[in-house]
């Protein structure tokens, strides 16, 4: 089993620029989660999604959209990139409340 | 509400010497408590989990911790530091364990090991 999957795993975008981050899992998990981590910070959620067809605001969603695909996929998308979102992004899916980790993404806006 | 604590941002220990991270948290209901650990540029590994089932956990690479209700803590805990354990450790609080449910993290600890 690969797990969590993400791709890319790093990206340089400009300002305005929009794009997706991809994220994938083979475990069967009925939920998954966006997280950006910035230093001293810890990881901040930025939307979750608890089961196929629903997807919900975290603390830090403002810029963000979400697409639950279908059980295994949820992208991220940055319509409009700020600097601000200057980050790395891993993705995670849960079982019974323990979440699992993908890889991460490095963005840069410039 | 749900909060997390940890207790230095930065620890430097001895390899061989003892590891303890501190975390404390605030939780209104009963806590599921999480450490995870994270190599450069990787994403978070799982070291343990609290559920309730015993006070004492242990996790792997020689990892534990304990929780301690009364002073609403679960620190990590390590006999013998090894130079392997240099990365940074995330403590985390759950709000349940049903589909959807979500964790808090603290800010995180950087653990350096000395040769």
């Amino acid at each position: 089993n690969a797990g969590v999957t993400q791709t890319p795993k790093f990206q340089v975008l400009k300002t305005g620029q929009s794009m997706t981050l991809q994220c994938a899992q083979d475990m069967n998990h009925n939920s998954m989660y966006w997280y950006r981590q910035d230093p001293g910070m810890g990881l901040r959620l930025i939307y979750y999604s608890a089961s196929e067809g629903t997807t919900d605001k975290g603390e830090v969603p403002n810029g963000y959209n979400v697409s639950r695909l279908n059980k295994r996929e949820f992208s991220l998308r940055l319509e409009s990139a700020a600097p601000s979102q200057t980050s790395v992004y891993f993705c995670a899916s849960s079982e019974s409340g323990t979440q699992y980790f993908g890889p991460g993404t490095r963005l840069l806006v410039l | 509400a749900q909060s997390v604590t940890q207790l230095g941002s930065h620890v430097s220990v001895s390899e061989g010497a003892l590891v303890l991270l501190r975390c404390n948290y605030s939780s209104s209901v009963p806590p599921y408590l999480f450490w995870y650990v994270q190599y450069p540029n990787q994403g978070l590994q799982l070291l343990l989990k609290y559920t309730s089932a015993a006070t004492l956990v242990k996790g792997i690479n020689g990892f534990e911790a304990e929780f301690k209700k009364s002073e609403t803590s679960f620190h990590l805990t390590k006999p013998s530091a090894h130079m392997s354990d240099a990365a940074e450790y995330f403590c985390a609080v759950s709000d349940g364990e049903t589909s959807g449910s979500r964790l808090t993290f603290g800010e995180g600890t950087q653990l350096t090991v000395n040769p």
